[in-house]
């Protein structure tokens, strides 16, 4: 079974919409969520983290679903430079370091 | 804003050969890291640094593969004897004791031909 798990997409959806990405991961020990994202041949940037209690800045709404083992990244009023591939990526800590990554999920905003 | 640097961009090298990939992290952060992402594939970790020894190490990350700290701002993966499957981006990464944010570096393209 895969460790974190995304619809690949792609996704195309129209400029101004609202777009919505699902993401399971499979240790129930995991401790702290992130939604990256990756442009074309780029580095991961971090869009935000995940909280609990579901968080939001500007746009993007991030919400955790620990008894479901489930992260949603919500896009809403879609720009075009929000084109990339977004990654949901978490961190077992208690001296657990590592991120594991989602194969992420390819989202094009069409003009 | 701060950045990890890392050089060069993209290397070409032969099969067999060694490689290093440099890496300049932030200068205050304490953890280092190595990911890699073969073409079309997820970012997979390699090996995180921390104290000047590796702290954790996954499965890709075999006795071909080395990181030193030779000094305090470079941080650096050698490839012993590079295969055609070595071919990827490298990502060098660091952060601090508190933020568990990362910065990534932008990527070693290395191609083994």
């Amino acid at each position: 079974r895969k460790e974190v798990e995304q619809d690949p997409g792609p996704f195309n959806v129209p400029e101004g919409a609202t777009v919505a990405f699902n993401c399971t991961y499979s240790n129930s020990a995991s401790q702290s969520f992130f939604w990256y994202r990756q442009d074309c041949r780029k580095e991961p940037k971090l869009l935000m983290s995940v909280y609990s209690s579901g968080n939001e800045d500007g746009r993007f709404t991030a919400q955790l679903n620990r008894a479901s083992q489930y992260i949603s990244l919500l896009i809403r009023d879609s720009k075009l430079s929000d084109s990339a591939t977004y990654l949901c990526v978490v961190r077992e800590d208690f001296g657990n370091e590592k991120l594991t990554f989602g194969t992420g999920t390819r989202l094009t905003i069409i003009p | 804003e701060p950045e990890v640097t890392q050089t060069p961009s993209h290397q070409v090298t032969q099969m067999g050969q060694e490689v290093i990939l440099r890496c300049v992290p932030i200068s205050n952060h304490l953890y280092f890291y190595w990911y890699r992402q073969i073409l079309g594939q997820k970012v997979e970790f390699l090996v995180s640094f921390y104290n000047n020894e590796i702290s954790e190490k996954s499965e890709i990350f075999d006795d071909q593969f080395s990181v030193e700290r030779p000094d305090g701002s470079n941080f650096t993966l050698k490839i012993r004897s590079t295969k055609l499957e070595d071919s990827a981006m490298y990502f060098c990464a660091s952060r601090d004791r508190i933020n568990y944010g990362y910065t990534f570096g932008s990527g070693t393209r290395l191609t083994v031909v």
